[in-house]
């Protein structure tokens, strides 16, 4: 299957400080992107959605002017947690998908820890 | 709105043994489709099987299956044989058919523990 990278895996920041998780898809174009949120034992929160170029759709009660989605290319989409709390400690996991495809790659996780 | 429902948080299940998780959904669409995904204490989220809701017949992928009754809105996981390496955490998800901007509705998960 496809290959969805993330960067970091894991990071300490100070609370205040804005931190940046990269999303790369390693063998094919995505022309859409997934951001999750994930809390230890729960399921996954869709942040928001992505597509190439454009602004991203946030879901209801996510803000976009603490989380910050770009995706500037086809394989690339970076968040970025403005201002990070220790309330914003968690794990952020990105997917992608091709215009053509039906399955949705997903990424290892990048795991935020706010102090 | 669609919804997905896991009502067991836990399950345990002997190796070697037979294991079925459940997973209801709610939806007035006609065609969607219908995900189980595993994920393993590294966290990396591995798709197990898909179903298309057009299809009768029931996917399998080796030792998973699964029991879709497209009435009843089930769509039950099937592991035979169980392994260690199957425990994991557990996500019924659902996605609607049309649009690249479709997105994957998650259940709340299972717990699977695995006894040697």
């Amino acid at each position: 299957g496809a290959v969805v990278s993330q960067h970091p895996s894991w990071v300490i920041c100070k609370s205040g400080t804005s931190v940046k998780i990269e999303c790369r898809s390693l063998d094919f174009q995505a022309t859409t992107m997934f951001w999750y949120r994930q809390f230890p034992k729960q399921s996954l929160m869709l942040m928001a959605t992505s597509n190439e170029g454009s602004k991203a759709t946030y879901e209801q009660g996510v803000e976009k002017d603490k989380f910050l989605i770009n995706h500037a290319s086809l394989t690339l989409s970076t968040l970025t947690v403005t201002s990070a709390h220790p309330e914003d400690s968690s794990f952020y996991i990105c997917s992608a998908r091709s215009g053509g495809g039906n399955e949705q790659f997903f990424g290892p996780g990048t795991r935020l820890t706010v102090l | 709105a669609q919804t997905v429902t896991q009502s067991q948080p836990e399950m345990s299940v002997q190796e070697a043994e037979t294991v079925t998780l459940s997973c209801t959904y709610d939806t007035s669409e006609s065609d969607y489709y219908l995900f189980w995904y595993k994920q393993p204490p590294s966290r990396q989220m591995i798709l197990v099987i898909r179903q298309e809701a057009y299809k009768q017949q029931n996917a399998t992928e080796n030792r998973f299956s699964v029991n879709f009754q497209k009435a009843a809105k089930s769509f039950s996981l099937k592991i035979s044989d169980s392994q260690l390496g199957d425990a994991a955490m557990y996500f019924c998800a659902y996605r609607s058919w049309g649009g690249a901007n479709s997105k994957l509705t998650f259940g709340k998960g299972i717990t699977l523990s695995v006894r040697p």
